[in-house]
């Protein structure tokens, strides 16, 4: 059974710094695995995805590792601003099924203080 | 393009009454699935349609319910409502059914059991 876990559940950092975001899954066969954000009360936002294939994808200050060997990706936050302050979420799809379904993790929420 | 809707965005009800959320998706979005969101859970897959058929389900009791239309608007129902199923509910779609096809997520509905 696929498990994906987020370390660290919270995260406070002072504006400007750089940041890493981890997410671990338990089971490799993924077909992709996907970073979101979530606002407080708000839906989902899509931030990058990345297919089982690829180990990187970039998006502006944002830039998502995947090493599917050893079940890890990460998030990284460039030069973090207030704005970034969210619940980020990652979330993996199954390899093999013909389904849509997403598996999450518990999310990092993080502040980023002026 | 108008993005995914769901309707009520906030609702409270009574301990044993039942519910009905409704999810539009983006205009020709085949498939629609269906998340719970808790503190305690985080995100939990419900179920999933496409084509008017349910083709996935989650781990949750009988009580959780969902149908989708011909013209792919989908209502999840929940009936004999308990206290734990106060949450997020969160609709999703996505143009075809399948890991591959990009998922873009609704704002939720709030649900308050008392």
């Amino acid at each position: 059974k696929q498990e994906v876990t987020q370390i660290p559940a919270a995260l406070s950092v002072p504006e400007g710094e750089n940041l890493v975001l981890n997410c671990s899954f338990t089971d490799s066969a993924i077909y992709n695995l996907q970073w979101f954000r979530q606002d407080p009360g708000k839906g989902l936002t899509s931030l990058l995805l990345i297919q089982s294939s690829q180990r990187e994808q970039t998006s502006g200050r944002l830039n998502a590792s995947l090493d599917k060997s050893s079940g890890r990706s990460t998030l990284y936050i460039a030069a973090s601003q207030p704005g970034d302050s969210a619940t980020y979420l990652c979330a993996v799809s199954l390899l093999g099924s013909n389904t849509g379904k997403l598996i999450f993790g518990q999310g990092t929420t993080l502040q980023v203080k002026p | 393009k108008a993005g995914v809707t769901q309707t009520p965005r906030y609702l409270i009800k009574t301990r044993g009454q039942q519910v009905t959320l409704s999810c539009s998706p983006i205009s020709g979005h085949r498939s629609v699935s269906w998340y719970q969101q808790t503190p305690g859970q985080g995100l939990q897959f419900l179920f999933e349609y496409f084509s008017e058929t349910q083709r996935n389900k989650g781990n949750f009791p009988g009580r959780f319910s969902g149908r989708q239309f011909s013209n792919s608007r989908s209502e999840m129902n929940v009936s004999t409502l308990e206290l734990g199923d106060s949450a997020l509910y969160l609709c999703a779609s996505s143009l075809n059914l399948g890991p591959g096809n990009t998922i873009y997520f609704g704002e939720g509905s709030w649900l308050t059991v008392v």
